[in-house]
C-alpha cells in the first residue's frame, strides 16, 4: 500500500489561531482526501483535493475555514483557520487506490496516521 | 435520508469464536462496499472490498458478504484472536467519484 505521512502528528493550539497540516505520499496520486474524525465518531469527508484545480468541499465545510493546497501529485496541506474548541478532532488525509500501481486496489483509500488537534 | 448503520457500537467475543459485524444502509445504491480496521491513534486500514455483483469475498480469516436486496453487508472474522481487537468501519461509495461514506464503526474486543 501507499506510504502516507502527516505532520504534525498532534498539536495543542489556542483559540483563534490557525494550523496547517501536511500530507506527503510516496507515490504520485491523482486524488487526495481530507477527513475529520471527532472524538468517538466516524470519519467525515471535508474535501477532495485534486492537483491543478480548486478543492471540492462537502456540505458543511467551506474554503475560508479549511483552505487546502495541492501543489503536486504527492503533497497536500489542510489549514484549520480561526480555530475554536469545536475543531478539536483527528484530521486524516487519504489517497485513492490506483489501478495503475499493482499494490493499490482500485476504489479503495489509503489513510495517513492522522493529526490529533486539541484547541483550548 | 441516507444512512449507514453498523448495528453494534461494541462487541465482545471469546477468542477462537467467529465475530460477525453488520453494516446496513438505506437510500444508497453503492457499486461497492468496503471494510476498514482502525486501531487507536491510527488511520483506518483497508481490509476488503466487495462489489455489487459479488455475494461473498474472503481473505485469510476474513469473510465479507454483500446483499444488495437486504442492503446489508456482514463481516466475519473466524478463529478470532486478541490481536483482532480494533474498531471496524464499513464504507460505501458516496455521491461522486471515489467518495466514501463511513459507518460509525464497531469496537470489537476479543477476550483471551
Amino acid at each position: 500500500s501507499a506510504v502516507i505521512s502527516q505532520k504534525p502528528s498532534r498539536d495543542i493550539c489556542q483559540r483563534g489561531t490557525s494550523l496547517t497540516i501536511q500530507c506527503q505520499v510516496d507515490s504520485q496520486v491523482t486524488m487526495m482526501f481530507w477527513y475529520r474524525q471527532q472524538p468517538g465518531q466516524s470519519l467525515t469527508l471535508i474535501a477532495t483535493a485534486n492537483q491543478g484545480s480548486e478543492a471540492t468541499y462537502e456540505s458543511g465545510f467551506v474554503i475560508d475555514k479549511f483552505p487546502i493546497s495541492r501543489p503536486n501529485l504527492t503533497f497536500s496541506t489542510l489549514t484549520v483557520s480561526n480555530m475554536s474548541p469545536e475543531d478539536s478532532s483527528i484530521y486524516l488525509c487519504s489517497v485513492e487506490g490506483s489501478g495503475g500501481a499493482e499494490v493499490l486496489v482500485t476504489d479503495t483509500q489509503y489513510f495517513g496516521p492522522g493529526t490529533r488537534l486539541t484547541v483550548l | 435520508s441516507q444512512k449507514i448503520e453498523q448495528n453494534s457500537e461494541a462487541l465482545n467475543i471469546q477468542e477462537g469464536k467467529t465475530a460477525t459485524l453488520t453494516c446496513n444502509y438505506t437510500n444508497y445504491s453503492p457499486a461497492y462496499l468496503q471494510w476498514y480496521r482502525q486501531d487507536p491513534g491510527r488511520g483506518p486500514v483497508f481490509l476488503l472490498l466487495i462489489r455489487e455483483n459479488e455475494k461473498e469475498k474472503r481473505k485469510e480469516r476474513l469473510k465479507v458478504t454483500f446483499d444488495t436486496t437486504l442492503k446489508q453487508s456482514l463481516f466475519h472474522i473466524t478463529a478470532s484472536q486478541p490481536a483482532d481487537s480494533a474498531t471496524y468501519l464499513c464504507a460505501l461509495e458516496g455521491q461522486g467519484a471515489q467518495k466514501l461514506v463511513f459507518g460509525q464503526g464497531t469496537r470489537l474486543t476479543i477476550n483471551p
